[in-house]
């Protein structure tokens, strides 16, 4: 059964990179047929797209974060990545990575982590 | 950027049928995912593309598109469907997702 887990710091500064990771279990990262993603929820907000990745590292980001995103995938460790970049307290959400079938829909969640912005 | 636009909040009685919007505009060309959320949980996938259903999602839970707008239906809606219910999309070239900005299911 797959199983997706997120880490990371649980506080970040303002103006630093926020770094998490995504373990994947019970499946391989290489699979042709899945991209990988993260979605993050700010407190009592909506969700938001924030990107995904295919094994090859072909990546798609969202147009509103673009300039501070990067993710990217260690096919080694079954692994992928998020760097947020200049992070503010608008950043503060849980942040949760996901299986993306074939770019369109994400069927596999990790529970999420929560990040706060704050000095 | 795109936008997905659904109600705030649908209000039913148990056994009484649930409908929730999804409009945007590439709507036509892309298809519609909807997911529910509980409090503390992650997503669960309902329905994808449109109106398939998946494996282990009770078949009260259904999806149509007309045009613009999609909708998510719950019939006979059981007090464990209150929760708060979210579209998503992709932009018209299909190169970025979108979610709604969900809508909270109160079951009365």
């Amino acid at each position: 059964q797959l199983q997706l887990q997120e880490s990371g710091p649980g506080l970040v500064k303002p103006s630093e990179t926020l770094s998490l990771t995504c373990t994947v279990s019970g499946g391989s990262i290489s699979s042709r047929s899945y991209y990988w993603g993260w979605i993050r929820q700010p407190p009592g907000k909506g969700l938001e797209w924030i990107g995904i990745i295919y094994y090859s590292g072909s990546t798609y980001y969202n147009p509103s974060l673009k300039s501070r995103v990067t993710i990217s995938v260690d096919t080694s460790q079954n692994q992928f990545s998020l760097k947020l970049s200049s992070v503010t307290a608008a950043d503060t959400a849980v942040y949760y990575c996901a299986r993306d079938l074939a770019r369109e829909l994400m069927d596999v969640w990790g529970k999420g982590t929560t990040v706060t912005v704050s000095s | 950027s795109y936008e997905l636009t659904q109600p705030p909040s649908v209000s039913v009685s148990p056994g009484q049928t649930a409908r929730i919007t999804c409009s945007g505009d590439a709507l036509p060309k892309q298809y519609a995912y909807w997911y529910q959320q509980k409090p503390g949980q992650a997503p669960v996938l309902v329905i994808y593309k449109d109106s398939e259903r998946p494996s282990g999602i009770p078949e009260r839970f259904s999806g149509s598109s007309s045009g613009t707008t999609v909708t998510l239906t719950i019939s006979g809606v059981q007090p464990e469907d209150e929760a708060d219910y979210y579209c998503q999309s992709a932009d018209s070239s299909g190169t970025y997702k979108v979610f709604g900005g969900g809508t909270k299911l109160t079951v009365l």
